[in-house]
């Protein structure tokens, strides 16, 4: 059974950092690309990274250029997400999904706050 | 990038109806990288449709995608809605970076 599990999230002071971890199981993760999708309260879903099989390829939406970093361990099954100079529009749920390349698979979510 | 406009923002239909969301997009997408999205508050999206057109496993056969080649408007129809089909529909284009989603379009009980 293909599981997705995120984690990380929590309350940060603007400007500050979180590292989001995505753990999977179930299936053959260095074969398939990644990707971090993130909706804030009560708004749609929007588009955040994703990366490829061996972590050489990586793309963002603009808004968190030079921001976020996407990575990966495939020894770990992992995907992360690092958030720096986090803003208060970056509060959101983060979700993990699987690329087929359409997006199959989810994780639950992470909720993640920025706030004073 | 590719924006995904959806329409209408709303439908309020009673369960049996018949229910027609529209995903228009601002430039060509190529059938193969559009696909549809069902989300119920609380949950993680769920695929429905993939290729604009396929169902993904186990979506029933009341979901039907439609939009081929290289086009600017898909459309998602379900035939007979189920009490559980009412939820926020969501579609979305992979075929270029930054992926994008259009809106969405809630579906409420009348």
């Amino acid at each position: 059974e293909v599981q997705l599990v995120e984690s990380g999230g929590g309350l940060v002071q603007p400007e500050g950092s979180l590292r989001l971890s995505c753990a999977t199981s179930g299936f053959n993760f260095n074969t398939y690309w990644m990707t971090w999708v993130r909706q804030a309260p009560g708004k749609g879903l929007e588009w955040v990274a994703n990366i490829n099989e061996d972590g050489s390829e990586q793309n963002y939406v603009d808004s968190v250029k030079g921001r976020f970093t996407i990575s990966r361990d495939n020894a770990k099954n992992s995907v992360y997400l690092q958030m720096t100079s986090l803003r208060v529009e970056d509060t959101a749920v983060y979700f993990c999904a699987r690329n087929e390349p359409w997006l199959e698979f989810w994780g639950q979510g992470t909720l993640v706050s920025v706030s004073s | 990038e590719i924006v995904l406009t959806q329409s209408p923002g709303t439908l309020s239909l009673s369960p049996g109806d018949r229910a027609t969301l529209s995903c228009r997009a601002n430039q060509s997408v190529s059938s193969s990288y559009l696909a549809w999205f069902q989300q119920k508050p609380g949950q993680a999206p769920r695929l429905l449709i993939y290729s604009a057109s396929s169902r993904a496993s186990g979506i029933p056969d009341r979901f039907r995608g439609s939009g081929s080649g290289t086009v600017t408007d898909f459309t998602l129809t379900i035939s007979r809605l189920e009490p559980e089909d009412f939820a926020v529909y969501y579609c979305q284009q992979f075929l270029s970076s930054p992926w994008t989603f259009g809106q969405g379009t809630k579906v409420e009980i009348k």
